[in-house]
């Protein structure tokens, strides 16, 4: 009930293509869903982060679309660019504890 | 502003070594965490602080033990080190609404 599922593994699109990353979860007490961007060598970064009160949440060619009925979320990258090759981690957290439960990442390598 | 530092980038122990991963936080964050990065398997959680004296085991406890030194630092021991402990280790803090920081790593090797 703990677990995170994301998909696909891997991504490949072109530039100027519309990149999606799907995140499933069980846990209904979780309650805060972030997603993260890891360049190679590097710590993750902070991407967008949704709570379950909203639907979507836009941060400039980032979209986070959540499900709460169907406890899905996903990443919508628009207008993906090759600077936005990296890999990608949704996560989730129940209220207060802040202790993240990540998915197992997307490889995204977008093609000039 | 640093955010967190993590020290070694790199080590490679012998089986059966002990070492001391250190963590260090100039955000005045309370919570701070250890986790690993393995292919396939995303991060998960080793231990964490959740305010300065307080530590608890998180995913993937066995094998490692933490000292919240002071609120800026958190350090993650292996006391004997194994192969299975080749990975790469992540610290990071977090602020009141739960977004992470995360250091830039120390690459683990166990031979």
């Amino acid at each position: 009930q703990q677990q995170v599922k994301q998909s696909p593994q891997s991504l490949i699109v072109q530039k100027g293509g519309i990149s999606i990353i799907n995140c499933a979860y069980e846990n209904t007490a979780f309650d805060y869903f972030p997603w993260y961007q890891q360049f190679p060598g590097k710590g993750p970064a902070l991407l967008i982060a949704i709570r379950p009160d909203v639907s979507e949440k836009k941060e400039g060619r980032f979209t986070i679309s959540f499900n709460k009925s169907a406890k899905q979320f996903s990443l919508h990258i628009m207008d993906s660019q090759p600077g936005d090759s990296a890999t990608y981690f949704c996560a989730a957290s129940a209220s207060g504890t802040y202790k993240y439960i990540f998915g197992t990442g997307t490889r995204l390598k977008v093609l000039a | 502003n640093a955010g967190v530092t993590q020290t070694p980038k790199f080590q490679v122990l012998k089986t059966g070594q002990s070492m001391t991963l250190q963590c260090a936080q100039d955000m005045n964050h309370n919570s701070m965490y250890w986790y690993r990065q393995d292919p396939g398997m995303g991060l998960r959680l080793i231990y964490y602080s959740a305010s300065e004296g307080t530590t608890d085991k998180g995913e993937v406890p066995n094998g490692y033990n933490v000292s919240r030194l002071n609120k800026r630092e958190f350090s993650l021991r292996l006391e004997s080190a194994a192969p299975s402990q080749t990975s790469v280790y992540f610290c990071a803090s977090s602020n009141p609404i739960g977004g992470y920081t995360f250091g830039s790593g120390t690459r683990l090797t166990v031979v």
